[in-house]
């Protein structure tokens, strides 16, 4: 079975930082990975897929990259409603999830 | 506009069944795969399985594998998860969503979500 692991578990940051969250897999999963933020008592909201592609309607500052094993979601020039937890993918399993608070 | 929306709140006794549904509007329902995702209290998401409504295949996760069933109804276009034999660990909220395509091909993410339904399991 795929693993899948996620890091850091809590991230703080300012508005207008740049930040960047990883999930590392046990095997290689080629660009099969997508990326989620989620707000509380909400559904996840689809912000990548395949690794690198922007979903229609997200902000330009999301941006995805990595292949293979190693993968990493990007955020910069942070906003205040960017404070949120995400997600990787790989269709089956979730990563651990980032918070992103405000520092 | 593309949606899906879910049943309301449930509460159960352990050991009950419980049966969510997810309606699909907006789009071709037979065209894109519905997943089911639940989410425990302070927990990540976690994937129970999928269904292709154009050819009724299922597919779950080991973890559920005979204690869940995803069906489909083509004329309402409404899919819907049970899961049986209840216990409080089922205590979560549980979400459907559709698997997007990108030139004819699954995209392998979660585009639209439902709004999720609560489910307490509780003696």
């Amino acid at each position: 079975d795929i693993q899948m692991t996620q890091s850091p578990s809590t991230l703080s940051a300012s508005v207008g930082d740049r930040v960047t969250i990883t999930c590392r897999v046990s095997q290689s999963i080629t660009s099969r990975m997508a990326w989620y933020q989620q707000k509380p008592g909400k559904a996840p909201k689809l912000l990548i897929y395949k690794a690198s592609t922007l979903e229609s309607g997200v902000p330009s500052r999301f941006s995805g990259s990595g292949s293979g094993t190693e993968f990493t979601l990007t955020i910069s020039n942070l906003q205040p409603d960017d404070f949120a937890t995400y997600y990787c993918q790989q269709l089956y399993i979730f990563g651990q999830g980032t918070k992103l608070e405000i520092k | 506009q593309v949606q899906l929306v879910q049943s309301g709140a449930e509460v159960k006794k352990p050991g009950a069944s419980v049966k969510v549904s997810c309606k699909a509007s907006g789009y071709t329902f037979s065209g894109y795969h519905i997943h089911w995702v639940r989410q425990a209290p302070g927990q990540g998401p976690e994937w129970m399985g999928w269904i292709n409504p154009k050819t009724g295949d299922t597919m779950y996760s080991h973890k559920f594998q005979g204690r869940v069933t995803i069906s489909i109804d083509m004329s309402v276009t409404t899919t819907y998860m049970e899961i049986n034999s209840l216990t409080s660990d089922d205590t979560a909220l549980y979400f459907c969503a559709r698997e997007g395509m990108a030139a004819r091909l699954r995209t392998e993410a979660f585009d639209i979500w439902g709004q999720g339904t609560l489910v307490i399991v509780s003696s």
